[in-house]
């Protein structure tokens, strides 16, 4: 079974500055999507950026990019000139290719903007 | 825009109860999940739907069934609800890997807080 890791229970940032989560994973596959979701608080979860393993471009969302390393199993968020609006629980995912499309979750980072 | 709507932002029930929570999507998704969510452990997978009269389990189904009699819709049920089942309750819903291919990103509800006493 995939396992995915998130080691950083919480961060802050100063607003208008960069941090960035980590995440890892577990796989024996080679073909996979991972993803970045936003959880505000009690709020929507919403997808925040998605990467496909047999692309070796990362994925870039205006603020948000991603540094996808596949030998290393590592998937970590960039957020660029963070803002008030950012405070979330972050959870990183991982999907297989095939099979009935299910995801596996990080147990998350709560990230706090301080202004 | 894509919607999924769970039935209650706020639940409270006693022990023992039969407790519904209800899911419904607007975007003809073939799938549909459950997930509960718990500090400190993320989301967790409780059962999944890929068709109509479909289900599987999910990594932590002791104690919930589901039911999914149309495709927009997607209920879990706690048979007997017990006080470890306190928790928030996620759905979520997508499309089939052969409508839209493969990865493509799980949509969220609102989010269901259930409270057992």
């Amino acid at each position: 079974a995939q396992t995915v890791t998130q080691s950083q229970p919480e961060m802050s940032v100063q607003e208008a500055e960069t941090v960035t989560l980590s995440c890892t994973y577990d796989t024996s596959e080679n073909n996979y999507y991972l993803f970045w979701y936003k959880q505000p608080p009690s709020r929507q979860m919403i997808l925040v950026i998605r990467q496909e393993a047999y692309k070796q471009q990362n994925a870039t969302e205006n603020r948000f990019s991603v540094n996808f390393q596949k030998a290393a199993k590592s998937f970590s968020l960039k957020i660029s000139d963070s803002q008030l609006g950012d405070t979330a629980m972050y959870f990183c995912a991982f999907m297989n290719s095939g099979g009935y499309q299910k995801v596996t979750f990080g147990t998350g980072t709560k990230l706090q903007v301080i202004p | 825009d894509v919607k999924v709507t769970q039935s209650s932002r706020y639940l409270v029930k006693r022990t023992g109860e039969k407790v519904f929570l209800e899911c419904v999507q607007d975007m003809d998704h073939e799938n549909m999940f459950w997930y509960r969510q718990d500090p400190g452990l993320g989301l967790r997978l409780i059962y999944f739907s890929y068709d109509v009269k479909m289900k599987e389990k999910g990594d932590i189904p002791e104690g919930y069934s589901v039911s999914r009699e149309k495709k927009e819709r997607f209920s879990l049920i706690l048979e007997s609800a017990s006080t470890n089942q306190t928790s928030m309750y996620l759905c979520a819903s997508s499309p089939g890997m052969w409508t839209d291919g493969p990865g493509q990103p799980q949509h969220f509800g609102d989010g269901t807080r259930l409270s057992i006493l």
